[in-house]
Protein backbone atom coordinates (compact mmCIF):
# COMPACT_ATOMS: atom_id res chain seq x y z
CA UNK A 1 0.00 0.00 0.00
CA UNK A 2 1.17 3.32 -0.91
CA UNK A 3 1.86 5.61 2.05
CA UNK A 4 1.49 9.51 2.40
CA UNK A 5 2.48 11.50 -0.58
CA UNK A 6 3.03 15.49 -0.17
CA UNK A 7 3.80 17.45 -3.26
CA UNK A 8 5.85 19.60 -3.91
CA UNK A 9 8.32 18.50 -1.74
CA UNK A 10 10.11 22.05 -1.42
CA UNK A 11 9.14 24.87 -2.34
CA UNK A 12 10.82 28.92 -1.83
CA UNK A 13 8.80 31.54 -1.70
CA UNK A 14 8.74 35.51 -1.05
CA UNK A 15 7.15 37.08 1.70
CA UNK A 16 3.26 38.55 0.62
CA UNK A 17 3.05 35.33 -1.33
CA UNK A 18 0.09 32.82 -1.38
CA UNK A 19 1.51 28.91 -1.33
CA UNK A 20 -0.84 25.68 -1.92
CA UNK A 21 0.50 22.39 -0.45
CA UNK A 22 -1.17 19.03 -1.33
CA UNK A 23 -1.59 15.85 0.28
CA UNK A 24 -2.68 12.42 -1.09
CA UNK A 25 -3.61 10.24 2.13
CA UNK A 26 -3.21 6.64 2.51
CA UNK A 27 -5.78 4.70 0.31
CA UNK A 28 -8.91 4.16 2.44
CA UNK A 29 -7.95 6.59 4.81
CA UNK A 30 -10.02 9.48 5.43
CA UNK A 31 -8.62 11.58 7.89
CA UNK A 32 -5.69 14.17 6.88
CA UNK A 33 -4.21 16.02 9.36
CA UNK A 34 -1.72 18.99 9.20
CA UNK A 35 1.12 19.43 11.12
CA UNK A 36 3.82 22.70 11.14
CA UNK A 37 7.43 22.29 12.56
CA UNK A 38 9.70 24.83 13.23
CA UNK A 39 13.25 25.01 15.35
CA UNK A 40 11.40 27.14 17.97
CA UNK A 41 7.75 26.02 18.50
CA UNK A 42 8.54 21.99 17.24
CA UNK A 43 5.68 20.32 15.66
CA UNK A 44 2.16 21.78 16.47
CA UNK A 45 -1.44 21.01 14.52
CA UNK A 46 -2.97 23.07 11.93
CA UNK A 47 -5.92 21.52 11.21
CA UNK A 48 -8.15 18.04 10.42
CA UNK A 49 -10.42 17.51 7.62
CA UNK A 50 -12.71 14.56 7.36
CA UNK A 51 -15.05 14.05 4.43
CA UNK A 52 -14.32 17.28 3.32
CA UNK A 53 -15.13 18.53 6.53
CA UNK A 54 -12.60 20.60 8.93
CA UNK A 55 -13.08 18.67 12.27
CA UNK A 56 -10.41 20.04 14.39
CA UNK A 57 -8.25 23.07 14.44
CA UNK A 58 -5.39 23.98 16.41
CA UNK A 59 -4.38 27.83 16.95
CA UNK A 60 -3.07 29.68 14.23
CA UNK A 61 -3.69 32.90 12.13
CA UNK A 62 -6.69 33.00 8.91
CA UNK A 63 -4.11 33.27 6.98
CA UNK A 64 -3.71 29.38 7.06
CA UNK A 65 -6.43 27.25 5.53
CA UNK A 66 -7.05 23.87 3.93
CA UNK A 67 -9.92 21.68 2.12
CA UNK A 68 -10.14 17.80 1.42
CA UNK A 69 -11.39 16.79 -1.29
CA UNK A 70 -13.67 13.99 -2.44
CA UNK A 71 -11.46 11.50 -2.74
CA UNK A 72 -9.88 12.42 0.45
CA UNK A 73 -7.18 14.48 -0.80
CA UNK A 74 -6.35 17.60 0.76
CA UNK A 75 -4.85 20.83 0.19
CA UNK A 76 -3.41 23.73 2.55
CA UNK A 77 -3.32 27.02 1.79
CA UNK A 78 -1.14 29.85 3.58
CA UNK A 79 -1.38 33.48 1.91
CA UNK A 80 0.41 36.44 2.83
CA UNK A 81 2.98 34.92 3.88
CA UNK A 82 5.25 35.85 6.32
CA UNK A 83 9.33 34.95 7.36
CA UNK A 84 8.09 32.77 9.99
CA UNK A 85 6.10 30.72 7.97
CA UNK A 86 9.36 29.20 6.72
CA UNK A 87 8.74 25.63 8.19
CA UNK A 88 7.92 21.87 7.35
CA UNK A 89 4.79 21.14 6.73
CA UNK A 90 3.60 17.61 7.21
CA UNK A 91 0.22 15.86 7.02
CA UNK A 92 -1.00 12.72 8.68
CA UNK A 93 -3.70 10.66 7.55
CA UNK A 94 -5.53 7.95 9.27
CA UNK A 95 -9.13 6.17 8.97
CA UNK A 96 -10.72 7.85 11.85
CA UNK A 97 -12.62 6.05 14.11
CA UNK A 98 -16.58 7.45 14.27
CA UNK A 99 -16.31 6.85 17.71
CA UNK A 100 -14.72 10.52 19.48
CA UNK A 101 -13.11 7.98 22.39
CA UNK A 102 -11.53 6.22 19.77
CA UNK A 103 -8.02 6.31 18.10
CA UNK A 104 -6.40 5.67 14.93
CA UNK A 105 -3.08 5.61 14.20
CA UNK A 106 -2.00 8.52 12.07
CA UNK A 107 0.85 7.99 9.46
CA UNK A 108 3.40 11.10 8.12
CA UNK A 109 3.93 12.10 4.44
CA UNK A 110 7.61 13.29 4.08
CA UNK A 111 6.59 17.03 4.24
CA UNK A 112 7.03 19.78 2.62
CA UNK A 113 9.98 22.31 3.08
CA UNK A 114 8.70 26.08 2.83
CA UNK A 115 11.29 28.77 2.96
CA UNK A 116 9.89 32.26 2.49
CA UNK A 117 12.37 35.04 1.72
CA UNK B 1 -3.96 21.26 27.17
CA UNK B 2 -2.29 18.38 27.54
CA UNK B 3 1.48 18.46 28.01
CA UNK B 4 3.86 16.49 27.01
CA UNK B 5 8.17 16.08 28.30
CA UNK B 6 10.53 14.53 26.69
CA UNK B 7 13.56 13.48 28.46
CA UNK B 8 16.83 13.41 28.44
CA UNK B 9 16.50 16.30 25.31
CA UNK B 10 20.05 14.93 23.81
CA UNK B 11 21.86 11.45 24.07
CA UNK B 12 25.37 10.53 23.15
CA UNK B 13 25.73 6.41 22.47
CA UNK B 14 29.01 4.55 21.16
CA UNK B 15 27.90 2.16 18.68
CA UNK B 16 26.49 -1.19 20.32
CA UNK B 17 24.81 0.60 23.48
CA UNK B 18 21.64 0.34 25.20
CA UNK B 19 19.32 3.37 25.74
CA UNK B 20 15.74 4.27 27.59
CA UNK B 21 14.32 7.36 25.66
CA UNK B 22 11.47 8.89 28.21
CA UNK B 23 8.43 10.44 27.73
CA UNK B 24 5.72 12.00 30.45
CA UNK B 25 2.29 13.32 29.68
CA UNK B 26 0.40 15.51 31.51
CA UNK B 27 -3.18 14.02 31.36
CA UNK B 28 -4.92 10.41 30.70
CA UNK B 29 -4.51 9.69 27.27
CA UNK B 30 -6.18 6.64 25.39
CA UNK B 31 -3.11 6.08 22.98
CA UNK B 32 0.13 6.97 22.15
CA UNK B 33 2.30 6.85 19.59
CA UNK B 34 6.53 6.84 18.88
CA UNK B 35 8.17 8.04 16.04
CA UNK B 36 11.92 8.38 14.62
CA UNK B 37 12.20 11.27 12.69
CA UNK B 38 14.27 10.63 9.52
CA UNK B 39 17.29 13.30 8.13
CA UNK B 40 15.09 13.88 5.45
CA UNK B 41 12.01 15.22 7.66
CA UNK B 42 9.84 12.56 7.48
CA UNK B 43 8.42 10.57 10.83
CA UNK B 44 8.75 6.91 10.84
CA UNK B 45 5.88 5.30 12.92
CA UNK B 46 7.62 3.33 15.36
CA UNK B 47 5.22 2.11 17.94
CA UNK B 48 1.28 2.81 18.89
CA UNK B 49 0.49 1.98 22.20
CA UNK B 50 -2.21 3.03 24.38
CA UNK B 51 -0.36 0.48 27.57
CA UNK B 52 1.63 -2.50 28.31
CA UNK B 53 4.54 -3.52 26.12
CA UNK B 54 5.53 -3.85 22.39
CA UNK B 55 8.96 -5.09 20.77
CA UNK B 56 10.00 -4.86 17.41
CA UNK B 57 13.51 -6.05 16.65
CA UNK B 58 15.92 -4.17 18.67
CA UNK B 59 13.32 -1.71 19.60
CA UNK B 60 10.64 -1.88 22.21
CA UNK B 61 7.85 0.45 24.16
CA UNK B 62 6.05 0.65 27.31
CA UNK B 63 3.28 3.05 28.01
CA UNK B 64 1.87 3.13 32.00
CA UNK B 65 -0.88 5.31 31.32
CA UNK B 66 -1.80 5.14 34.99
CA UNK B 67 1.60 6.69 35.74
CA UNK B 68 1.39 9.46 32.62
CA UNK B 69 4.41 8.15 31.14
CA UNK B 70 6.16 5.94 28.25
CA UNK B 71 9.42 4.63 27.55
CA UNK B 72 11.44 3.73 24.16
CA UNK B 73 14.10 1.46 24.96
CA UNK B 74 16.44 1.07 22.17
CA UNK B 75 18.98 -2.14 22.33
CA UNK B 76 22.93 -2.65 20.56
CA UNK B 77 22.45 1.15 18.63
CA UNK B 78 23.78 1.33 15.43
CA UNK B 79 24.81 4.56 13.50
CA UNK B 80 21.30 4.67 11.51
CA UNK B 81 19.18 4.91 14.71
CA UNK B 82 20.96 8.69 14.94
CA UNK B 83 17.87 11.08 14.48
CA UNK B 84 15.09 12.69 16.57
CA UNK B 85 12.91 10.61 18.15
CA UNK B 86 8.74 11.91 19.41
CA UNK B 87 6.04 10.76 20.99
CA UNK B 88 2.78 12.03 20.97
CA UNK B 89 -0.44 12.02 22.53
CA UNK B 90 -3.75 12.69 21.15
CA UNK B 91 -5.72 15.59 22.69
CA UNK B 92 -8.97 14.90 24.80
CA UNK B 93 -11.86 14.72 22.69
CA UNK B 94 -10.19 15.45 19.42
CA UNK B 95 -8.38 11.87 18.54
CA UNK B 96 -6.72 13.28 15.44
CA UNK B 97 -5.04 16.06 17.42
CA UNK B 98 -1.62 14.99 18.48
CA UNK B 99 0.48 17.21 20.67
CA UNK B 100 4.09 16.26 20.37
CA UNK B 101 6.79 16.11 22.76
CA UNK B 102 9.96 18.40 21.89
CA UNK B 103 11.75 15.76 20.71
CA UNK B 104 14.75 13.48 22.21
CA UNK B 105 18.20 13.85 20.08
CA UNK B 106 19.83 10.39 19.53
CA UNK B 107 23.71 10.62 18.10
CA UNK B 108 25.11 7.32 17.68
CA UNK B 109 29.13 6.85 17.25
CA UNK B 110 30.31 4.51 15.07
Amino acid sequence: KAGVTQTPRYLIKTRGQQVTLSCSPISGHRSVSWYQQTPGQGLQFLFEYFSETQRNKGNFPGRFSGRQFSNSRSEMNVSTLELGDSALYLCASSLRSPTINSYNEQFFGPGTRLTVL
Amino acid sequence: GIQVEQSPPDLILQEGANSTLRCNFSDSVNNLQWFHQNPWGQLINLFYIPSGTKQNGRLSATTVATERYSLLYISSSQTTDSGVYFCAVPATGANSKLTFGKGITLSVRP
